[in-house]
């Protein structure tokens, strides 16, 4: 089945301990992106890869990194969790680029206190 | 202002009802245009995909594209309750990013 596979799909944890939320996708996709869903501010994209090695950054990417080593897998890493930080957290891939339909994950519900 | 805006509702109608959904976009520039929909505890899914002005039809679903006064706009004929979901407009910029509107929470009661 073709599908992008976030983990985990619930997160607690403490500000500042490091994590990182995986992603994979089995379509082999060129295009990966991740998102961040907050009420009343719509899906913000955090960082975005159009291939292996090549990520950019989105619109609200501080306190976040990503990494593209292989082109099924797009982790997302919180070096030193905050608290504005809490959220839900989307995965998703495309066939070519942002143009192209967009698969999404089911998302990681991350609370930092 | 934002690049998209949608009304966040939410938006409650009777089974069987038409909706409308809507959406603004600022820049001329964007030629393509989405409809998302997500259900409760998950991730969008496409519902539709449009490129021109004019309508595009999928079963109960009618995506409408006017590019003149920049909007766009999604109706549900004979909604039923498992269309009550969140429904996002997006539309991809030439800058790798897919710009999608606030979304609009959709309960259609039995």
């Amino acid at each position: 089945e073709a599908q992008v596979t976030q983990n985990p799909r619930y997160l607690i944890t403490v500000t500042g301990k490091k994590l990182t939320v995986t992603c994979s996708q089995n379509m082999n996709h060129e295009y990966m992106s991740w998102y961040r869903q907050d009420p009343g501010l719509g899906l913000r994209q955090i960082y975005y890869s159009m291939n292996v090695e090549v990520t950019d950054k989105g619109d609200v990417p501080e306190g976040y990194k990503v990494s593209r080593k292989e082109k099924r897998n797009f982790p997302l890493i919180l070096e030193s969790p905050s608290p504005n930080q809490t959220s839900l957290y989307f995965c998703a891939s495309s066939l070519i680029d942002q143009g192209s339909p967009l698969h999404f994950g089911n998302g990681t519900r991350l609370t930092v206190t | 202002q934002k690049e998209v805006e949608q009304d966040p509702g939410p938006l409650s109608v009777p089974e069987g009802a038409i909706v409308s959904l809507n959406c603004t976009y600022s820049n001329s520039a964007f030629q393509y245009f989405m409809w998302y929909r997500q259900y409760s505890r998950k991730g969008p899914e496409l519902l539709m995909y449009t490129y021109s002005s004019g309508n595009k039809e999928d079963g109960r679903f009618t995506a409408q594209v006017d590019k003149s006064s920049k909007y766009i706009s999604l109706f549900i004929r004979d909604s039923q309750p498992s269309d009550s979901a969140t429904y996002l407009c997006a539309t991809p910029s030439n800058t790798g990013k897919l710009i999608f509107g606030q979304g609009t929470t959709l309960q259609v009661k039995p």
